[in-house]
């Protein structure tokens, strides 16, 4: 049972332009949401995230968009840059549990 | 200069063989995890531990072991009873309560020979 799920296996987008990577949920418990970055062979590095209160969160060219009632969240990049190509995992879990539920991850590809 | 380090990089494991990932962190966290990622998935749970002394299965403990005797410490043995050893291993750690943002190392390849 795939509690938070990323449907896009890979994107590509035309640097400058907007990205924009999207992730559906489950449970409604979820009260927390992160998004993260991850190069091959390399650890995941946090990028952006958003509580259940908020409905946007916004640092420099990321943006992240969350609307409970449709259970999904999106991410978006602006304008997109070729050292933005990697894999984004968006991540959920609910308050005073330290279970982090993963997406499966999409591939983002910037175009020069 | 805080982080988490994981050793090695790569690791090879024969047939039968019990192999040991390492996982140090000096960012003072209570919290520390174990993911495995396989191509094409995300990132599943292995072991998590909420403070020294204590942890607790994830989703796919089976064939895996774990112990906590520092707060810097956290490794992972990977035993011969897990069938499918080959995935890349992550390790990451929080604060802890209250913690909300998990940081992770640089990961291990573990293959089998």
């Amino acid at each position: 049972d795939q509690q938070v799920k990323q449907n896009s296996p890979s994107l590509s987008v035309q640097e400058g332009r907007i990205s924009i990577l999207n992730c559906d949920y489950t449970n409604s418990m979820f009260d927390y949401f992160l998004w993260y970055k991850k190069y091959p062979a390399e650890g995941p590095t946090f990028l952006i995230s958003i509580s259940s209160i908020k409905d946007k969160n916004e640092d420099g060219r990321f943006t992240v968009f969350l609307n409970k009632s449709a259970k999904h969240l999106s991410l978006h990049i602006v304008p997109s840059q070729p050292g933005d190509s990697a894999v984004y995992f968006c991540a959920a879990r609910t308050s005073g549990t330290y279970k982090y539920i993963f997406g499966t991850g999409t591939r983002l590809k910037v175009l020069a | 200069d805080g982080g988490i380090t994981q050793s090695p990089k790569y690791l090879f494991r024969k047939e039968g063989q019990n192999v040991t990932l390492s996982c140090e962190q000096n960012l003072n966290h209570d919290a520390m995890y174990w993911y495995r990622q396989d191509p094409g998935q995300g990132l599943r749970l292995i072991y998590y531990s909420q403070i020294v002394n204590d942890f607790q299965k994830g989703d796919i403990a089976e064939g895996y072991s774990v112990s906590r005797e520092k707060k810097e410490s956290f490794p992972l043995t990977v035993t011969s009873a897990q069938k499918n050893p080959t995935a890349f291993y992550l390790c990451a750690s929080s604060i802890g309560v209250g913690g909300e943002t998990q940081y992770f190392g640089p990961g291990t390849r573990l293959l089998v020979l």
